[in-house]
């Protein structure tokens, strides 16, 4: 069955940058792309990006832009999400979500979500 | 990019059918047949229940059902259970490699 498995929470200084991870299996982990959707706490959801595993090509929100990084490891099929220059703004429950087979504009699948918590 | 515009709360008791609706704009909602619902039960990653406007992912209940007139798009639940209490959002592709969600709206099963 198709998972997708999450790095832990962390815990960050404004400044700084936080790298999460999303481990995928149970599906061919370049037929899909991979979006990186948002959540602050009692907020609602916030697209970030996407990545397609396939060739790497990204797709960024403009609130994004510049400050986040999405990449790809096939070898491990792992999706990773960099994003820097964090302020407390930034606090939020970070999910990676799989594309559904009708495209990517669907999301079928989500990791378990990481909260990120950036506080001095 | 705006976000599309939920009311922020819905209520019904068990058994009725609710409606959430989904405002966005002619460069959203209104252009793209590319409208998802989403369900979100505390503490839990969302699920989706709708996609491409009407159409519902294997496994889902038919007690979801989607439609859109001109920038709004809708989701009804009919036979309200207790289980359905969670939140909802829409999410629209809106054009130049964009995704936007609603703001959400929060369902009290009464």
């Amino acid at each position: 069955q198709v998972q997708l498995v999450q790095s832990g929470a962390e815990v960050k200084k404004p400044g700084a940058s936080v790298k999460v991870s999303c481990k995928a299996s149970g599906y061919s982990f370049t037929s899909y792309g991979i979006s990186w959707v948002r959540q602050a706490p009692g907020q609602g959801l916030e697209w970030m990006g996407w990545i397609s595993p396939y060739n790497d090509d990204t797709r960024h929100a403009q609130n994004f832009q510049g400050r986040v990084t999405m990449t790809t490891d096939t070898s491990t099929t792992t999706a990773y999400m960099e994003l820097r220059g964090l302020t407390s703004d930034d606090t939020a429950v970070y999910y990676c979500a799989r594309d559904a087979d009708s495209g990517w504009y669907s999301k079928a699948y989500w990791g378990q979500g990481t909260l990120v918590t950036v506080s001095s | 990019q705006s976000a599309l515009t939920q009311p922020a709360s819905v209520s019904g008791s068990p058994g009725q059918s609710i409606t959430f609706s989904c405002t966005g704009t002619s460069s959203d909602v209104g252009t793209y047949d590319l409208v998802s619902w989403y369900q979100q039960h505390p503490g839990k990653p969302p699920k989706l229940v709708i996609y491409e406007v009407t159409k519902r992912p294997s496994g889902v209940s038919d007690r979801f059902s989607g439609s859109r007139s001109g920038n709004t798009a809708s989701l009804t639940l009919s036979g309200l259970q207790a289980e359905d209490e969670a939140d909802y959002y829409c999410c629209s592709y809106a054009g130049s490699r964009n995704l936007v969600f609603g703001g959400g709206t929060r369902l009290t099963v009464l």
